[in-house]
């Protein structure tokens, strides 16, 4: 398996709404990512989890909380967002924290809050 | 401030032709370069990759060329697919860490 997924790929949700966003990988990396792109704009780094531990955070509004439940699965918890938080969010992996090796991406969550 | 620039917006190349992607760095302490292509909507898809301690990697039709002292590097897709067209996104990383920082993309477009 040497896939990057995301779920859900199309998310609508309210200003006031509770969500969370799922990524999932079985290749045996130890570093997971979450990156945020906007229309036109490249992707930018959100968060980094190596070895399940949350390393970077990019100062990242807390409206958005991430999760790493084991080495396989990372989520990120949505709530109270804005309509500028509406994006495309990709879950990335690579095969350990301290390099960029093998460096894949997922096919993104498009995310639109009303 | 950008670390990594893309500097033409969009190319557009004959099929068959050779499609060269620019891409320049500032920061030195970049030492590995990556090569994305994207769809709308979709998540970037790796092409290419190169370490500091090369100056070439070649993959089928890709080649990707660094010239560290310029802080340059180029992607060379050769001969040029109509399905080629997509953004084409560069990235540089250190090779002692695992962030990435993108350049603003190229929109490649091939015509048949």
């Amino acid at each position: 398996d040497t896939e990057v997924t995301q779920t859900p790929k199309h998310l609508v949700m309210g200003m006031t709404n509770k969500k969370s966003l799922k990524c999932e990988q079985h290749m045996g990396h130890r570093a997971m990512y979450w990156y945020k792109q906007k229309a036109k704009k490249p992707p930018e780094l959100m968060f980094v989890y190596s070895y399940e531990k949350l390393s970077i955070n990019e100062s990242v509004p807390s409206r958005f909380s991430p999760e790493c439940p084991n080495s396989s699965l990372l989520n990120l918890h949505l709530h109270a967002l804005q309509p500028e938080d509406s994006a495309l969010y990709l879950c990335a992996s690579s095969l350990s924290g301290t390099d960029p090796w093998g460096y894949t991406f997922g096919s993104g969550t498009r995310l639109t809050v009303v | 401030d950008q670390q990594v620039k893309q500097n033409s917006p969009s190319l557009s190349v004959q099929e068959g032709r050779i499609s060269i992607l620019n891409c320049d760095y500032t920061n030195s302490m970049f030492d590995y370069f990556l090569w994305y292509k994207k769809y709308p909507a979709e998540g970037p898809t790796f092409l290419i990759s190169i370490s500091s301690i090369k100056d070439k990697n070649e993959d089928g039709r890709f080649t990707v060329f660094l010239n560290k002292s310029a802080k340059h590097l180029s992607l060379h897709i050769v001969p040029s697919q109509p399905g080629d067209s997509a953004v084409y996104f560069c990235a540089a990383s250190e090779t002692s860490g695992s962030r990435l920082t993108f350049g603003e993309g190229t929109q490649l477009t091939v015509n048949p």
